[in-house]
């Protein structure tokens, strides 16, 4: 059974459109994350969620968002895509916030 | 930023230990080290974490330096599947920006 499973693993979309990657983790975790991996392959955190609470990358833009049915699932709303929105996006777990982190494979998104 | 600098790459011949250097100077009294590795196409693993002492698991051994300023990674019988980029980061679990990832270290395993 994967840990920590994203979908689509491929995204390829037009300019404006409005997306969704969802992320599921069955670990029993408390803490999910979103990482955006660039072309330069350096991986900075976007969201963490813990019981409900976000906190933030201030360098986010408000056109991503993300959305937590339930603790184990994060999925990520990106409005009004742009040509600088293409990366490989991972989803992450771990037991609390901090602590050892489990990642999903990615979603590798193109905005054409 | 990442608070962690490593050495850009790697090179380590198979069957040998890899030692994977990481300095963190500046580490806090309440931050542990965490190493990750990335192979190419796939997620970042979890290799290990410490505090203070040292640690060994199933996959590697992590050694931390008194002063805490730095530490290494020890992959004891490198294989092929070794080849990555590792990545040392420190975090305090506080939930502020946790596991911000530098630039990593690509090694490479050579047969």
């Amino acid at each position: 059974d994967t840990a920590v499973s994203q979908t689509p693993k491929y995204l390829v979309t037009q300019m404006g459109n409005d997306k969704s990657i969802k992320c599921e983790q069955n670990l029993g975790h408390d803490t999910m994350y979103w990482y955006k991996q660039d072309s330069k392959k350096f991986l900075k955190i976007m969201f963490s969620y813990n019981n409900k609470e976000l906190i933030i990358n201030e360098t986010v833009p408000n056109r991503f968002s993300p959305k937590s049915p339930d603790k184990a699932h994060l999925n990520l709303h990106i409005n009004s895509l742009e040509l600088g929105d293409s990366a490989v996006y991972f989803c992450a777990s771990s037991p609390e916030w901090g602590s050892e982190a489990f990642f999903g494979q990615g979603t590798r998104l193109t905005v054409v | 930023d990442a608070k962690t600098t490593q050495p850009p790459s790697m090179d380590c011949a198979e069957g040998r230990a890899a030692n994977l250097p990481c300095n963190h100077s500046t580490i806090s009294g309440n931050e542990y080290v965490y190493w990750y590795r990335q192979i190419h196409s796939q997620g970042p693993q979890y290799i290990i974490h410490g505090l203070k002492n040292n640690e060994t698991n199933e996959m590697a051994s992590l050694i931390i330096t008194e002063d805490r300023k730095s530490s290494t990674l020890i992959l004891p019988h490198a294989t092929l599947r070794d080849t990555a980029v590792y990545y040392c980061i420190v975090s305090s679990g506080a939930g502020s920006y946790q596991l911000t990832f530098g630039k990593g270290t690509k090694l490479s395993v050579i047969p």
